[in-house]
């Protein structure tokens, strides 16, 4: 199975803050990795495809990259409604694994 | 408008059984492979279970293998979790969501509101 680690597991930061959140898998993933966004007691949305493909209607701060183990989330200017907990997740081979999350405080 | 909506958790002794249901509209159902992810109480999300459009394509995590069962009626426009043989470990925010597969990758683009299971005596 593909083990994920994500980090941090929380990030204090402020409005209009430059935040990165690191996922590292076990083995090579090529770009077989998605970023969701949870609020709290909401179900996830998808944010990022394919490391690095923006959803449309993804504000633009939210950037992916990344390839093969190493990957990264960047949001450029932190807005109120950013504040939530993210997820990176492979599909590059079942089990489909989820890092363990990333929640965003103020 | 494209919607999944769960039903069916409830509490449930361990050791008993259960049976989750998503009914889809909007989309094509049978077109679309199909997803469970369980968020147990201030935990993160596990992938738990997918299962192809055609259901000629099944994949289950390993804490649930042997244990669950996922299907689809295509015809019903449903989704399926048959919960057998169920433990504390399994009190979780179940949710549906669907598949979207792209070239060189799929994610899961459409998630249901959750039905909440607890597993208790």
């Amino acid at each position: 199975d593909i083990q994920m680690t994500q980090s941090p597991s929380s990030l204090s930061a402020s409005v209009g803050d430059r935040v990165i959140i690191t996922c590292r898998t076990s083995q090579r993933i090529r770009s077989y990795l998605n970023w969701y966004q949870q609020r709290p007691g909401k179900a996830p949305k998808v944010l990022i495809y394919a490391a690095s493909s923006l959803l449309s209607g993804v504000p633009s701060r939210f950037n992916g990259s990344g390839s093969e183990t190493e990957f990264t989330l960047t949001i450029s200017s932190l807005q109120l409604e950013d504040f939530a907990t993210y997820y990176c997740q492979q599909s590059y081979s079942s089990p489909y694994t989820f890092g363990q999350g990333t929640e965003l405080e103020i | 408008e494209v919607q999944l909506v769960e039903s069916g958790g409830v509490l449930e002794q361990p050791g008993g059984s259960l049976r989750l249901s998503c009914a889809a509209s909007g989309f094509t159902f049978s077109s679309y492979s199909m997803n469970w992810v369980r968020q147990a109480p201030g935990k993160g999300l596990e992938w738990v279970a997918y299962i192809s459009g055609s259901s000629s394509t099944i994949y289950y995590a390993d804490s649930v293998r042997g244990r669950f069962t996922i299907s689809r009626d295509n015809a019903k426009n449903s989704l399926f979790l048959q919960m057998n043989s169920l433990r504390a470990e399994d009190t979780a925010v179940y949710y549906c969501a669907r598949a979207l597969l792209v070239p060189a990758n799929y994610y899961m683009d459409v998630w249901g509101k959750g039905t909440t299971v607890t597993v208790s005596s």
